[in-house]
């Protein structure tokens, strides 16, 4: 069975500060990867995604995310944050072999400071 | 279009008693989930249905945990008896299909409190 390990569960940045999210997950066959994040108040939803093809994905609002296959990781990553990227960051891994079954890291809960 | 939609949004009972989610999934998605979130930690897949039969519900409690899709539409969890440990948000997922490719949408979530 796959899991997801997240580094930080708390991170305080101010903004304008640059931002990485650690995400390592242990399985041994191809996965898909995935950032979720959750807004105060609102409810989950995608950030962006990794199925195959260029390691460097481009998700929404400045985001972007690195698959070092290597490394198992999957980090998270964000050059200039805003204090509007206060929110919960959740990584997910789905194994190929195992459906659409999304197994959730713990979560990090990033606050920026205005 | 319209998102996933739960109710209630909130719920407090005793342990030992009864309680009933409900989600409606994104018009014409397939498949359904039911994640559970302890605070503090990520979603857990509890079950998952394509149309209304179930695909995996390995990690469903089932001595108190059942959930029913019977339409293939809207779905229900139901916890009975309560116990304290199941104090979490209960999150419904949609997607269109069950593919691994396939993004799933959250609802806002059922937050249950068991005192």
């Amino acid at each position: 069975a796959q899991s997801v390990s997240q580094h930080n569960h708390h991170v305080i940045l101010s903004e304008a500060a640059s931002l990485e999210l650690g995400c390592n997950y242990s399985y041994g066959g191809t996965v898909n990867l995935f950032w979720y994040v959750q807004y105060p108040g609102q409810h989950l939803q995608l950030l962006l995604k990794y199925f195959s093809g260029d390691p460097l994905v481009k998700g929404i609002k400045g985001f972007e995310a690195e698959f070092i296959k290597s490394k198992f990781s999957f980090n998270l990553r964000k050059p200039s944050v805003q204090w509007s990227d206060t929110a919960e960051y959740f990584c997910a891994v789905n194994a190929r072999n195992a459906g659409n079954m999304l197994t959730f890291g713990g979560g990090t809960r990033l606050m920026v400071k205005p | 279009e319209a998102g996933v939609a739960q109710s209630p949004r909130y719920k407090i009972i005793e342990k030992r008693q009864s309680v009933a989610f409900w989600c409606n999934p994104i018009s014409g998605h397939a498949t359904l989930y039911w994640y559970q979130q302890i605070l503090g930690q990520g979603p857990k897949l509890l079950i998952q249905f394509q149309n209304n039969g179930v695909v995996d519900d390995s990690q469903l409690p089932k001595d108190r945990f059942s959930a029913e899709r019977l339409k293939g539409v809207d779905s229900t969890l139901k916890i009975q008896p309560a116990k304290l440990e199941d104090s979490a948000v209960y999150l419904c997922a949609s997607s269109r299909t069950g593919t691994y490719q396939e993004t799933q949408y959250f609802g806002p979530g059922t937050r249950l409190l068991v005192l």
